[in-house]
């Protein structure tokens, strides 16, 4: 069954550091999305990318962040200098677009220190 | 601003027992989602209800949407141990393709 895939499973750095989240949506999907959860609490939404351009983004999503579907399979989040608040679990999720549902990805553990 | 609320916050609940977890939204899409999440890991889709009256069964958990009252209700029956998890009730702004919004989460404990 196809599956959203995310790497690395966990990240740590320091602050002030730039990092790179990659997520391989599946494959036919054509909506992405980014979103994070900070330990014990909602899951919050950062933005939302389709044909190649960010539909929608969050307050969240400052211009510290930026999103990338470099290659046509990997769709990446850019943090530039990360903050201790930054620390969260960051969630790739891909839609079809024929359907509502989103699939998720099993997550990038950000550990800013 | 959407707002999705959902009651209760922790659930401790004996096997066997029946019980029934609320989502409140604001929002006035018809669509509501439920997804379950493991400590430590990914959201898994649950059941996605597309219109009024919607009703959707899966083992021990029953989903169900009133978008006249804005309420989702996931009711679980004779609750084993294996449901033991953190439940999420999601919200879109009514087009497609978009955010998802998520309730506060009910962390569910099925004690022996």
């Amino acid at each position: 069954e196809p599956e959203v895939t995310q790497t690395p499973s966990h990240q740590v750095t320091q602050m002030g550091q730039e990092v790179i989240l990659r997520c391989v949506p599946i494959s036919n999907h054509l909506y992405f999305y980014w979103y994070r959860q900070i330990l014990g609490q909602k899951v919050e939404f950062l933005v939302s990318f389709y044909n190649n351009e960010i539909s929608e983004k969050s307050e969240i999503f400052d211009d510290q962040f930026s999103v990338e579907r470099p290659d046509g399979s990997n769709f990446t989040l850019k943090i530039r200098s990360t903050k201790l608040e930054d620390s969260a679990m960051y969630f790739c999720a891909s839609s079809s677009g024929r359907f509502y549902e989103q699939y998720f990805g099993p997550g990038t553990r950000l550990t800013v220190t | 601003e959407l707002k999705v609320e959902q009651n209760p916050l922790f659930l401790s609940m004996q096997e066997g027992k029946n019980y029934t977890i609320y989502c409140n939204y604001s929002t006035t899409s018809d669509r509501l989602y439920w997804y379950r999440q493991d400590p430590g890991k990914s959201l898994e889709s649950l059941f996605v209800l597309l219109s009024n009256g919607a009703v959707k069964q899966e083992g021990r958990l029953m989903a169900s949407l009133d978008t006249k009252a804005r309420l989702s209700t996931l009711h679980i029956t004779a609750a084993v141990h294996d449901l033991s998890a953190t439940y999420f009730c999601a919200v879109d702004s009514g087009g497609l393709n978009e955010k998802l919004t998520f309730g506060t989460g009910t962390r569910l404990t099925i004690i022996p």
